[in-house]
């Protein structure tokens, strides 16, 4: 069984560039959320993605949106970079919508704003 | 008030130290409760959930005490390998998110 995969690892931006950001989410798993850690904090929630529907939505603008796909796996896209926006981004994925086992996340993407 | 706070670290402490983490949160419809760990630059792992009545898991022991929305991790007899940040996280029913606290980074040295 495969755990969840992001792409890329790493990624360097210019301010007001946009980006993509892809997660598979673990086989059999139909929700798909995503985080933004900036150093030194807890992951903050961005938005997380049921059965191609956003599910709910955190404290963030609306350039930050997302898609997810038939088969379950989701992207992230951030438009008009800001250097604020450098951090971890970290998707997790979940055979349900709630939250009651926690989360296995993927090892994530390291995104650098200039 | 944040919705998750922990100690503010770092904790140094030498190898074979007993070592506990505090934890409280603001949301008392919050029904899930979990440690995680991340190590330097890595995805967080979960480490363990924490159940009402208390649960040990080896060197581990998390508490909760509902009532005074606290929660707690113990690590005993503290390996060299045990060092990295632990983040409490809670999660409120019908809430399809899980909050994070800042974490707690611990150090062990020799």
């Amino acid at each position: 069984e495969t755990g969840v995969t992001q792409s890329p690892t790493h990624l360097i931006k210019t301010r007001g560039q946009q980006v993509t950001l892809r997660c598979s989410s673990q086989s059999g798993h139909n929700t798909v959320s995503w985080y933004q850690q900036a150093l030194g904090q807890g992951p903050q929630f961005i938005f997380q993605y049921y059965r191609e529907e956003e599910n709910g939505r955190g404290n963030f603008p609306p350039r930050f949106s997302g898609l997810q796909f038939p088969n379950y796996s989701s992207e992230l896209n951030v438009n008009a970079l800001e250097l604020d926006d450098s951090a971890l981004y970290l998707c997790a994925s979940s055979p349900t919508q709630d939250t009651l086992g926690g989360y296995t996340f993927g090892s994530g993407t390291r995104l650098t704003v200039v | 008030r944040k919705e998750v706070e922990q100690d503010p670290g770092p904790f140094n402490v030498p190898e074979g130290a007993t070592v506990a983490f505090n934890c409280t949160y603001s949301n008392s419809a919050s029904q899930s409760f979990f440690w995680y760990r991340q190590d330097c630059r890595k995805e967080p792992k979960l480490l363990m959930s924490v159940y009402s009545s208390g649960n040990e898991d080896g060197r581990f022991t998390a508490q909760l005490n509902r009532a005074s929305q606290y929660i707690s991790l113990l690590i005993r007899d503290s390996k060299l390998s045990d060092s990295a940040t632990y983040l409490c996280v809670v999660n409120a029913q019908g809430y399809s998110t899980l909050t994070f606290g800042k974490g707690t980074m611990l150090l062990v040295s020799p």
